[in-house]
């Protein structure tokens, strides 16, 4: 499984965008960037996933680096209701969600 | 569409007792996951099912834990006995195929352990 680093907190204040950084430098080609997101006493949910080009949904983008060692999890507005730890994770063939210790993002109001 | 039921919420029990979890997986979804999260984790993947096989159990404490997914559905967790590192939140997840790359794995709300 690729390696990730990812700071081990943030803070925002609400209504302002959110950058969530990731390094995967170890990433095989074919591996695709899952994020997920895990709120206070909740079990994890899905964000999103990309292979090499950005994406977006209504949660949030994704922007992956051109060399697929780094991406950024984009929060364009941050509510309270975001806070929560993040979670950037290089799926690979064997398809497990390894899970590190992930970004503990904090919104102030 | 109901997500991932699971059973009980919160758990206490004294050393080398005995429990047990339940989970009920989205309908329809084929692959079922059992993790372990201690406290300042991440989760740790314990066991996957493939319908009713295990595919991965590599994790799992073979000595104590034991998990059954009978009939391809719900599924349940037991320790026995429980030492006090086995203090965390078990989470039960599922997914439609499991064997992709896109595949989303849905979370249930966790069963909080502890063991005096």
């Amino acid at each position: 499984d690729a390696k990730t680093t990812q700071p081990n907190s943030m803070e925002s204040n609400e209504e302002e965008p959110v950058h969530l950084p990731c390094n995967h430098s170890t990433i095989s080609g074919t591996d695709y960037i899952h994020w997920y997101r895990q709120l206070p006493s909740q079990g994890p949910e899905y964000v999103i996933h990309g292979l090499t080009s950005n994406v977006n949904n209504r949660m949030a983008s994704l922007a992956i680096a051109e060399d697929r060692k780094s991406s950024t999890l984009i929060l364009h507005r941050a509510t309270l209701r975001d806070a929560a730890v993040y979670y950037c994770i290089p799926r690979g063939s064997n398809y497990k969600l390894t899970f590190g210790k992930g970004t503990l993002l904090t919104v102030n109001p | 569409e109901a997500g991932v039921a699971q059973s009980p919420r919160y758990k206490i029990i004294e050393k080398r007792q005995s429990v047990a979890f339940w989970c009920n997986p989205i309908s329809g979804h084929a692959t079922l996951y059992w993790y372990q999260q201690i406290l300042g984790q991440g989760p740790k993947l314990l066991i996957q099912f493939q319908n009713n096989g295990v595919v991965d159990d590599s994790q799992l404490p073979k000595d104590r834990f034991s998990a059954e997914r009978l009939k391809g559905v719900d599924s349940t967790l037991k320790i026995q006995p429980a030492k006090l590192e086995d203090s965390a939140v078990y989470l039960c997840a599922s997914s439609f195929s499991g064997g992709v790359s896109t595949d989303t794995q849905y979370f249930g709300p966790g069963t909080r352990l502890t063991v005096l």
